[in-house]
């Protein structure tokens, strides 16, 4: 099955850019994912991208999809520390079902 | 944006209790709900897919009689934890897959229940 990977934390100043990866194996994985959660919430989109497109861009968010390495990355661009929370990369299969990465927790120091 | 409700967003049991989670999806219909189970600092663990209509599919290792899962409508799915024991608690998500918005087809996610079992 699907095997989704990213790096555990990243720590970034307020005002810089973060930029978070992402690994998955399966390569007819139709959509790839952003998630935040904040402590003690559920799941909130971010943004997505669809695997024939290999960037996207969103106000301060910007995916990159490099479907040949399957590497998916999220860059926030002047991060807020109202930012720090954890991240979750997630690859849906067609029907949907999503697998979910670890999650990076983002902390954003002032 | 679509908005995914779930209730409780927290409850505390005895050991041995029954406890129903509603997922609800508020301005769109959700052929399909998902049910998530989180530990703390841990990712999202699929327990079971809900279509309406029919029976839930569960993910493997997940006991379908101790997670009850009831998709009675396009908005509506319930997950009862039966007979809940301490190990049961934890952070369980909903979410619902459909379209709101012109945005594409895709997942919503509830704000999660809170489950505690003395």
């Amino acid at each position: 099955g699907e095997d989704v990977e990213q790096s555990l934390f990243l720590s970034v100043r307020e005002g810089d850019s973060s930029v978070i990866n992402c690994t998955y194996t399966d390569s007819s994985s139709t959509y790839l994912y952003w998630y935040k959660q904040e402590p003690g919430a559920g799941l909130q989109l971010l943004t997505y991208i669809f695997s024939n497109m290999d960037m996207k861009q969103d106000q301060r968010l910007t995916v990159l999809l490099n479907k040949k390495d399957k590497h998916l990355s999220l860059r926030i661009a002047d991060t807020q520390t109202g930012e720090s929370a954890i991240y979750f990369c997630a690859a849906s299969d067609s029907w949907g079902k999503l697998q979910f990465g670890a999650g990076t927790q983002v902390v954003v120091t002032p | 944006g679509a908005v995914v409700s779930q209730h409780p967003s927290r409850v505390i049991c005895k050991s041995g209790t029954s406890v129903k989670i509603e997922c609800r999806s508020l301005d769109f219909q959700a052929t399909t709900m998902f049910w998530y189970r989180q530990f703390p600092k841990q990712s999202l663990m699929l327990m079971a897919t809900s279509n309406e209509g029919s029976k839930a599919t569960y993910e493997q290792g997940v006991e379908k009689d101790k997670f009850l899962i009831n998709h009675a409508s396009l908005t509506l799915s319930t997950l009862t934890v039966t007979s809940a024991h301490p190990e049961d608690s934890s952070f369980y998500i909903c979410s619902a897959h459909g379209t709101s918005g012109g945005e594409t087809d895709t997942q919503y996610f509830g704000p999660g229940t809170r489950l505690t079992v003395l």
